[in-house]
């Protein structure tokens, strides 16, 4: 069964920090992996995603995030916070076979970014 | 930009109750699935379907759960008699190949 853990439910930053957000995912056959932003009162919104080739992948909003498979990682990064990055963040996988395939979401974490 | 529209944006019913929840996939997609959210926790898959029919299904998804894709455009979720426990957002999704289109979500809190 494939999992994925993100290590702190809250991150806060101030305005112009570096964003860290952890993921580890578990997959028993190469996986897919997400990362959404949620926004208050919205939905689910793709961030970026890594199927195959270059490990690091660009995102939106400036976000990127490096799929190491030695340390079965997907951690999310951006160079500078804006306030506007304020938002709850899930990582998800799901593998890589098949069409139809179930997406499993991790905890989530809580970004707040100070000014 | 296309998107996946889902209706009511927050349904409020009394517990013993149908609901039937709407959502209106991207039109050349071809995969749609339905997941929740009880406040606070996170997102879980309840359903996928493809081809008018059920590809997988969480053991959330009993038998008072159910799924439809009436007219070719809308795909439904309907709870027979809802629960306490069901209270949660609702998401659907649908998907061309492997990436999944989100919608807004709708709210159902079960008195």
């Amino acid at each position: 069964a494939q999992s994925v853990t993100q290590l702190g439910s809250h991150v806060s930053v101030s305005e112009g920090a570096l964003v860290l957000l952890r993921c580890n995912y578990s997959s028993s056959v190469p996986p897919y992996l997400f990362w959404y932003v949620q926004y208050p009162n919205q939905g689910l919104q793709l961030l970026l995603k890594y199927t195959t080739g270059a490990t690091l992948v660009k995102g939106i909003n400036g976000f990127e995030a490096e799929f190491k498979k030695s340390e079965t990682s997907f951690h999310l990064t951006k160079p500078s916070a804006h306030m506007s990055d304020a938002a709850e963040y899930f990582c998800a996988v799901s593998k890589v076979q098949g069409g139809s395939e179930k997406l499993v979401f991790g905890k989530g974490t809580k970004l707040t970014v100070n000014p | 930009e296309p998107e996946v529209t889902q209706t009511p944006s927050h349904q409020v019913t009394q517990m013993g109750q149908e609901v039937i929840l709407r959502c209106v996939p991207i039109s050349n997609h071809l995969y749609f699935y339905w997941y929740r959210q009880i406040l606070g926790q996170k997102v879980e898959f309840l359903v996928s379907f493809y081809n008018n029919e059920i590809s997988e299904k969480s053991e959330i998804f009993d038998d008072q759960f159910s799924v439809e894709r009436p007219d070719g455009s809308n795909f439904t979720l309907k709870i027979r008699s809802t629960k306490l426990e069901d209270s949660a957002m609702y998401f659907c999704a649908s998907s061309y190949d492997r990436e999944q289109f989100f919608g807004p979500g709708t709210r159902l809190t079960v008195l």
